[in-house]
């Protein structure tokens, strides 16, 4: 079946600009997380949906970061005032349950110039 | 606040060898740990998925291991292969079921 899906896969942008980050999770999936990697680095955790709602957002760098799953599927992260340090691979999971393995998309690399 | 440490940072290794990855966490209150490959330029896939009650789990060649009295997990890779070579990556769950992930250990297998 189709695994996680994240659009665009790349993203250049210029400073100040605003963007958005789609990730499509596994059909059924109640759990997608957030997270970005910087190069030679682990993710960093950004933020946790369960179901709507987002169970855990204590990683969000600052409030220029939203992200939204309005009916429980899609979600989108949204960045706005784009400054050249949100430059990394964000990453999005998903996952059926609260103790089920993580099921990771590609990541959208975002540039910001 | 969780940290987790993996070591060594790299690792290159003959092929054949039986190698093991170590993987450290400072609150043992965890309710799972997982271990994930990455491949260039790609995303995280999940390897074993060890539940807090569990001592360790095994899927082909590979066997993960547990001790949260220790914060400590290995990840153990018998026979290495070069298609073995990728960054190894361990993540502890906590109650919020957030997932600290460690920097990774960079394993090279050469043939």
């Amino acid at each position: 079946g189709a695994g996680v899906s994240q659009t665009p896969s790349n993203k250049v942008t210029e400073k100040g600009k605003y963007v958005e980050l789609r990730c499509d999770p596994i059909s059924g999936h109640t759990a997608l997380y957030w997270y970005r990697q910087s190069l030679g680095q682990g993710p960093e955790f950004l933020i946790y949906f369960q179901g709507t709602g987002a169970a855990d957002d204590s990683g969000l760098p600052n409030d220029r970061f939203f992200a939204v799953r309005p009916e429980g599927s899609v979600s989108t992260l949204k960045i706005q005032r784009t400054e050249r340090g949100d430059s990394a691979v964000y990453l999005c999971a998903s996952s059926p349950g609260q103790h089920s393995p993580l099921h990771f998309g590609n990541g959208t690399r975002l540039t910001v110039t | 606040k969780q940290e987790v440490t993996q070591i060594p940072a790299a690792l290159s290794v003959p092929e054949g060898e039986n190698l093991v990855l170590n993987c450290s966490f400072t609150d043992s209150a965890i309710y799972n740990l997982q271990w994930f490959r990455q491949d260039p330029g790609k995303g995280l896939t999940s390897l074993l998925l060890i539940q807090s009650s569990q001592r360790e789990q095994t899927s082909g060649r590979l066997n993960a291991s547990l001790d949260k009295s220790s914060g400590r997990s290995t990840l153990y890779i018998a026979a290495s292969q070069p298609g073995d070579s990728a960054t190894y990556l361990c993540a502890s769950g906590g109650g919020t079921y957030k997932y600290i992930f460690g920097t990774g250990t960079r394993l090279k297998v050469l043939a």
